[in-house]
């Protein structure tokens, strides 16, 4: 079974607007944590934001916040005033507590048009 | 400051081929990974490396192996590449607290990538 789903494989949105990117996951283990990275079209990968499981609020990183839901196991990803740069493909992963290892969902490309 | 550092950046290989690729991290790691990304797909994991001297096996590991050869580096091994494992690869590494893990920023700190063809 996926244990990260991200069922947007593209997105757009106007220059200055939000938009909120969808993450969930699938775990049976109490401590976790999850991430998004950012991967421009140069490769890299970047982080943004982490959130874990057993933090009561949700995390926040400037322009990046994430919409936590513990109960339906969601983590979606807020960029607020978003801007030309943010143009690229975002990864939600989640890191298990046992294991320590972290897995990725499949992405979402987002295009932000001027 | 180098963080993490992975070589070669490309490399073409034919198929039957073997290549190893290295990775090093200056971080004081304890925990390094490696996976790979095909085009348009999301990372998936194909070893990691929880702690110096042990090794453990990802989504994907058939067709690799890898040696944990100090804490500082992790190398990827394709005894006999085949066109199939034409993809991105990527080393990472981050702290990990230990056998106990409470979720705590553990953010993985990722190389450069090498992009990897196979013909």
């Amino acid at each position: 079974a996926q244990k990260i789903t991200q069922t947007q494989p593209g997105m757009f949105v106007q220059e200055k607007e939000a938009v909120t990117l969808d993450c969930t996951y699938d775990t049976s283990d109490p401590s976790y944590g999850l991430f998004w990275y950012k991967q421009p079209s140069s490769g890299e990968m970047i982080f943004l934001i982490y959130q874990g499981s057993y933090d009561q609020q949700n995390a926040t990183e400037g322009r990046y916040s994430l919409n936590f839901q513990k109960a339906r196991k969601s983590a979606n990803l807020v960029i607020s005033a978003s801007q030309l740069g943010d143009s690229a493909m975002y990864f939600c992963a989640m890191r298990e507590g046992y294991a320590g290892k972290s897995t990725f969902g499949d992405g979402t490309t987002l295009t932000v048009k001027p | 400051n180098a963080g993490v550092t992975q070589t070669p950046k490309f490399q073409v290989l034919k198929t039957g081929q073997s290549m190893t690729l290295q990775c090093a991290q200056d971080m004081n790691h304890n925990s390094m990974y490696w996976y790979r990304q095909d085009p348009g797909m999301g990372l998936r994991l194909i070893y990691y490396s929880a702690s110096e001297g042990t090794t453990d096996k990802g989504e994907v590991p058939n067709g690799y192996n890898v040696s944990r050869l100090n804490k500082r580096e992790f190398s990827l091994r394709l005894e006999s590449a085949a066109p199939s494992q034409t993809s991105v690869y990527f080393c990472a590494s981050s702290p990990r607290q230990g056998a106990k893990f409470i979720a705590t920023n553990e953010k993985l700190f990722f190389g450069s990538g090498t992009q990897l063809s196979v013909l």
